[in-house]
């Protein structure tokens, strides 16, 4: 069972448009993660979110948590082709420990 | 350089013979855990370590096993491989358990070929 899910799945756009890529799930988490991945390297954070209704800005990227913090959405502002990647959303679960849940991700490529 | 490091990077192997690959990490972290990737399923849990002696199972233990005998190791081995073992392979350490605060930092990883 897929707990988190990603939209779109993949996405290619021309250089200077902007974009946003969603994360939702039935499940309510104490904070999420956004981690970009790129071919042949393991995923790096970009942020991480805790309040519901948080929103975080990291230079061309905003990140918004849902009020009820079970989504997230992340949108980029003229996009570059530095910004190729895929883009993971990861939510921690309260169990014995923060579990974290990774979604499927979202395949970006920004076309010079 | 602070890091997390694996080994080896491409591995392919026949089905049922036994196969580590190892993790190190130098950033004096408390967990450490082993994903795997596969196409649409995003990174799946496979163990994971709390802390030197501390192990439990992830989503997907089986047909893995893992030791932590020491902080900074943490290797994953598989003892019996099988094709629908072929993916791609995440080490990750983090400072402490609370992963939700605290961010992960990934290995390179490792693509694993059983056939």
């Amino acid at each position: 069972t897929q707990l988190l899910e990603q939209s779109p799945q993949f996405l290619s756009i021309q250089e200077g448009e902007n974009l946003t890529v969603y994360c939702n799930s039935s499940s309510v988490f104490s904070s999420l993660q956004w981690y970009r991945q790129e071919p042949g390297e393991g995923p790096v954070l970009l942020v991480t979110v805790v309040t519901g209704g948080e929103v975080k800005k990291l230079k061309r990227l905003t990140f918004q948590f849902g009020d009820a913090r079970k989504d997230s959405s992340l949108h980029i502002t003229a996009a570059q082709p530095g910004d190729t990647g895929l883009y993971l959303c990861a939510g921690a679960l309260k169990t014995s420990y923060d579990k974290v849940i990774f979604g499927p991700g979202t395949s970006l490529s920004v076309i010079p | 350089e602070a890091q997390v490091t694996q080994n080896p990077r491409y591995l392919i192997t026949v089905t049922g013979k036994k196969l580590t690959v190892t993790c190190s990490q130098n950033m004096n972290h408390e967990y450490m855990s082993w994903y795997r990737q596969d196409p649409g399923l995003g990174l799946r849990q496979i163990y994971y370590s709390m802390n030197v002696e501390v192990t439990d199972k992830g989503d997907v233990p089986e047909g893995y096993k893992v030791s932590r005998k020491e902080k900074r190791n943490f290797p994953l081995i598989l003892e019996s491989p099988s094709p629908n073992q072929t993916s791609l392979y995440f080490c990750a350490s983090s400072l402490y358990g609370s992963l939700g605060a605290y961010e992960q930092y990934f290995g390179p990883g490792t693509r694993l070929t059983v056939t």
